[in-house]
């Protein structure tokens, strides 16, 4: 159960386009549509952003888009906001019938 | 609406035992699997357990396989960590989210600090 592999950091301008991976194996990522990412605050609740690689909840801003290609699921942030700034975590399904989070990447908006 | 609400955190000795607690409210939690999920100080998100709507399943990630069960009381809404044999590397928040294969409710968390 190793976590799947995000970049530690990603940053951009308010307005730019950023784009965070999420690297797993065919015995997670790679196999199963059940990819989702969250949002957390430090201190608060994780909140869900995609749920099923590409699906938005509802009050997601459409923003937020998700795809994968292979072993690596990807979530991307349009026309970024000082209020994107967060850490977030990509979760996959596995082979084992658990769960496995992403390392987490820290979004700066500079 | 949708509420999950922790309890049971605190500091805990090493080798000892303590049991989290997680009342839902605001769905119906008979018809929902649920998950306990932590994060150590300065660490990413962990998953830890995920039990089904029903309890007939349970799941647990290898650190914890052995020494923590995941329980659910659907009478009292209620969702249950027992963890035993409490390691320093088990000092986290502990969160309780709602959900299966995504999940889409998560409570504030609660923190368990085991030391001596």
């Amino acid at each position: 159960q190793s976590a799947l592999t995000q970049p530690a950091s990603v940053s951009g301008s308010p307005g730019q386009s950023i784009t965070i991976s999420c690297t797993g194996t065919s015995s997670d990522v790679g196999g199963y549509k059940y990819v989702s990412w969250y949002q957390h605050h430090p201190g608060k609740a994780p909140k869900l952003m995609i749920y099923d690689v590409n699906n938005r909840p509802s009050g997601v801003s459409d923003r937020f888009s998700g795809s994968k290609s292979g072993n690596t699921a990807s979530l991307t942030i349009s026309g970024l906001q000082a209020e994107d700034e967060a850490d977030y975590y990509c979760r996959s399904y596995t082979s084992s019938s658990t769960y496995v989070f992403g390392t987490g990447t820290k979004v700066t908006v500079l | 609406q949708v509420q999950l609400v922790e309890s049971g955190g605190g500091v805990v000795q090493p080798g000892r035992s303590q049991r989290l607690s997680c009342v839902a409210s605001g769905f119906t939690f008979s018809s929902s699997a649920m998950h306990w999920v932590r994060q150590a100080p300065g660490k990413g998100l962990e998953w830890v357990a995920l039990i089904s709507y029903d309890g007939s399943n349970e799941y647990y990630a290898d650190s914890v396989k052995g020494r923590f069960t995941i329980s659910r009381d659907k009478s009292r809404n209620t969702l249950f960590l027992q963890m035993n044999s409490l390691r320093g590397e088990d000092t986290a928040v502990y969160y309780c989210a709602r959900g299966g294969t995504y999940s889409d409710f998560w409570g504030q968390g609660t923190l368990v600090t085991v030391s001596s």
